[in-house]
């Protein structure tokens, strides 16, 4: 079985500040890890995945997250948070299964 | 590319009632999924479809049913809604599993009174 948390429903930031949310996930086969943002009224869309080609992933609008193994974690960062970015993220975790997803962290930039 | 689309975008139904809930796909993808998305829950996956012609049960199934009408459709129906089905409903399609993206569609916001 597969899962993902992440830490922290809701997470503030400054404007300009670093951009840090959680994900840890639990997989009884080596995972591939996908980071999906949502904004509002929309649906989902991908950021960045992880497929074992390398452990820092980069992905669009300047995220990136980095897998590891010894931690299972797959944390996304910014270095620089923009107003653009408020939306709420979500982790998801696969093996040759359906997606599944964390519970999501709202983030909000504060200007 | 139209991508993935769901119909209809917004339903209000009565207890009871019962509805249809489209979605179609125009990547030739082989699997396709529906999610419900509630507050602080994330999304659960209700059924899948892993190729055409197979359906199997995700987390929340009860209540649902689902039709793989074609390999472009994949439809989700509510026989007798209850107000606990008041959700958004996500549709999504990738070509198989482990690490293709998953696509979605844009969402159906249903509210059962």
């Amino acid at each position: 079985a597969q899962s993902v948390t992440q830490l922290g429903s809701h997470v503030s930031v400054s404007e300009g500040a670093l951009v840090l949310l959680r994900c840890n996930y639990s997989s009884s086969v080596p995972p591939y890890l996908f980071w999906y943002v949502q904004y509002p009224n929309q649906g989902l869309q991908l950021l960045l995945k992880y497929t074992s080609a390398a452990t820092l992933v980069k992905g669009i609008n300047g995220f990136e997250a980095e897998f590891k193994k010894s931690e299972t974690s797959f944390h996304l960062t910014k270095p620089s948070a923009h107003m653009s970015d408020a939306a709420e993220y979500f982790c998801a975790v696969s093996g040759n299964t359906p997606l599944v997803f964390g519970k999501g962290t709202r983030l909000s930039v504060i200007a | 590319n139209a991508g993935v689309t769901q119909t209809p975008k917004f339903q209000v139904l009565k207890t009871g009632q019962s509805m249809t809930l489209q979605c179609a796909q125009d990547m030739n993808h082989n699997s396709m999924y529906w999610y419900r998305q509630d507050p602080g829950m994330g999304l659960r996956l209700i059924y899948y479809s892993a190729s055409e012609g197979t359906t199997d049960k995700g987390e929340v199934p009860n209540g649902y049913n689902v039709s793989r009408l074609n390999k472009r459709e994949f439809s989700l129906r509510l026989e007798s809604a209850a107000p606990s089905q008041t959700s958004v409903y996500f549709c999504a399609s990738r070509q198989l599993a482990g690490t293709e993206t998953q696509y979605f569609g844009p969402g159906t916001r249903l509210l059962v009174l």
